[in-house]
């Protein structure tokens, strides 16, 4: 099973700041990994897949980059709404599917 | 609209069973896997189980296997998740979800609905 392990736990920003979420697998996925959106009381949201396509309708300030084992979310503007928990997941090596622990982003 | 709609959540004890359920509308449902994930209570997520479009392809996680079937109706664009020996540590919040892959599977979701609440628990 593929282990995905996400830095930080907790990254306190302000709003306009620009957010870096890392996502490790313990092998290579190549560039089969997504990144999700979860807001409290709410289903998550996808926002990346195959490691750099944005999901429809999903802002561009939403970006996605890596290969391999490590991967990256960007958030070059943080605005308001973007405070939530952000989970990556892989599909490369399943069953099964696995996500990461998730690292939760919130206002400073 | 793409919506996923659960039902079936309820409080039962342990090695009880449960049937979930999950109505989907506003997309051609047999051209699509569908997915069950689940988020224990202040937890992550969870991917539990997988079906293809016609049925004829399923796949579980360890922690269900041989406890758990997932099976879907396409004449009625619904989808299911039969819980068997249900303990404890099922207790979540179950995700019905959409694979993003029309022509083929691509293993990621792009639409969930708003989940249903199991509790396991004496």
């Amino acid at each position: 099973e593929i282990v995905l392990t996400q830095s930080p736990a907790t990254l306190s920003l302000s709003p306009g700041e620009r957010a870096t979420l890392s996502c490790r697998a313990s092998q290579s996925v190549s560039s089969y990994l997504a990144w999700y959106q979860q807001k409290p009381g709410q289903a998550p949201r996808l926002l990346i897949y195959d490691a750099s396509n944005r999901a429809t309708g999903i802002p561009a300030r939403f970006s996605g980059s890596g290969s391999g084992t490590d991967f990256t979310l960007t958030i070059s503007s943080l605005e308001p709404e973007d405070f939530a928990v952000y989970y990556c997941q892989q599909r490369s090596n399943w069953p099964p599917l696995t996500f990461g622990p998730g690292t939760k982003v919130d206002i400073k | 609209e793409v919506q996923l709609v659960e039902s079936g959540g309820v409080v039962v004890q342990p090695g009880g069973s449960l049937r979930l359920s999950c109505a989907a509308s506003g997309f051609t449902f047999d051209d699509y896997t569908m997915h069950w994930v689940r988020q224990a209570p202040g937890k992550g997520l969870e991917w539990v189980s997988l079906i293809s479009w016609d049925g004829g392809s399923t796949y579980y996680a360890d922690s269900v296997k041989g406890r758990f079937t997932i099976s879907r109706d396409n004449s009625k664009n619904s989808l299911y998740l039969q819980m068997n020996s249900l303990r404890t540590e099922d207790t979540a919040l179950y995700y019905c979800a959409k694979d993003i892959g029309a022509a083929a599977t691509a293993y990621y979701f792009d639409y969930w609905g708003q989940g249903t609440l199991v509790t396991v628990s004496s």
